[in-house]
């Protein structure tokens, strides 16, 4: 148990498909992240949300649509991927600035 | 904006010898820093974290990173290296003013029998 949850722990997904990753926190954080994952690339800031509020939109395309209904749940939509979009998809949680905690992760294959 | 540069990419060392993973930083102030790990497959989990004080930091797994602000560095070590630490480590630097958190690359350590 890691206090961050992710699943699914693996999707495969075509192009044309409609898929949301799920994430949730047991730790009481007020601060929920997006990063992406990718072969030979430094992790990548995707998303920021501070008690529900995007505070942080890292350039990302409008085909991946993040949601945080409340502090312990994040979401993140996916359509019309491409196949440069296959990565690990990490979720993590923070209290304020502190350290984060990660979720084990999403592997997304797009075919 | 901060940035993180791991200078090695891929690190072998033998069972029992010393390990010491480098990580420079670059921001404007006196940053957040951290050192985490990645087994394959998995997500990252923190080994040890500065934020102010004492500049020699100890960490879970026997490890420890030392923070040079004359050098913007942050460099992690453990005296006696099992092979359960072959993983992938990552250096990172928080900002104190928003909630970005940069990585960098990543080292490979590889530990030999």
């Amino acid at each position: 148990e890691t206090g961050v949850t992710q699943t699914p722990r693996h999707l495969v997904m075509g192009m044309t498909n409609k898929k949301s990753l799920k994430c949730e926190q047991h730790l009481g954080h007020n601060a929920m992240y997006w990063y992406k994952q990718s072969a030979k690339k430094p992790l990548e800031l995707m998303f920021v949300y501070n008690f529900k509020e995007q505070t942080e939109n890292n350039s990302v395309p409008s085909r991946f649509s993040p949601e945080c209904p409340n502090s312990s749940h994040l979401f993140l939509h996916l359509h019309t991927l491409q196949p440069e979009d296959s990565a690990l998809y990490l979720c993590a949680s923070s209290q304020n600035r502190a350290e984060a905690f990660f979720g084990q992760g999403t592997r997304l294959t797009v075919v | 904006a901060q940035s993180v540069t791991q200078p090695d990419i891929h690190i072998t060392v033998s069972e029992g010898a010393s390990l010491e993973l480098r990580c420079n930083y670059s921001y404007g102030a006196t940053p957040y820093l951290f050192w985490y790990v990645q087994s394959p497959g998995q997500g990252l989990q923190l080994l040890l974290k500065y934020f102010s004080g004492d500049t020699l930091v100890q960490g879970i797994k026997g490890f420890e990173a030392e923070f040079k602000r004359s050098q913007s560095s942050f460099n992690l070590r453990k005296p006696s290296v099992h092979w359960s630490d072959a993983a992938e480590y990552f250096c990172a630097v928080g900002s104190t003013n928003d909630y970005k958190l940069s990585f960098g690359a990543g080292t490979t350590v590889t530990v030999r029998a």
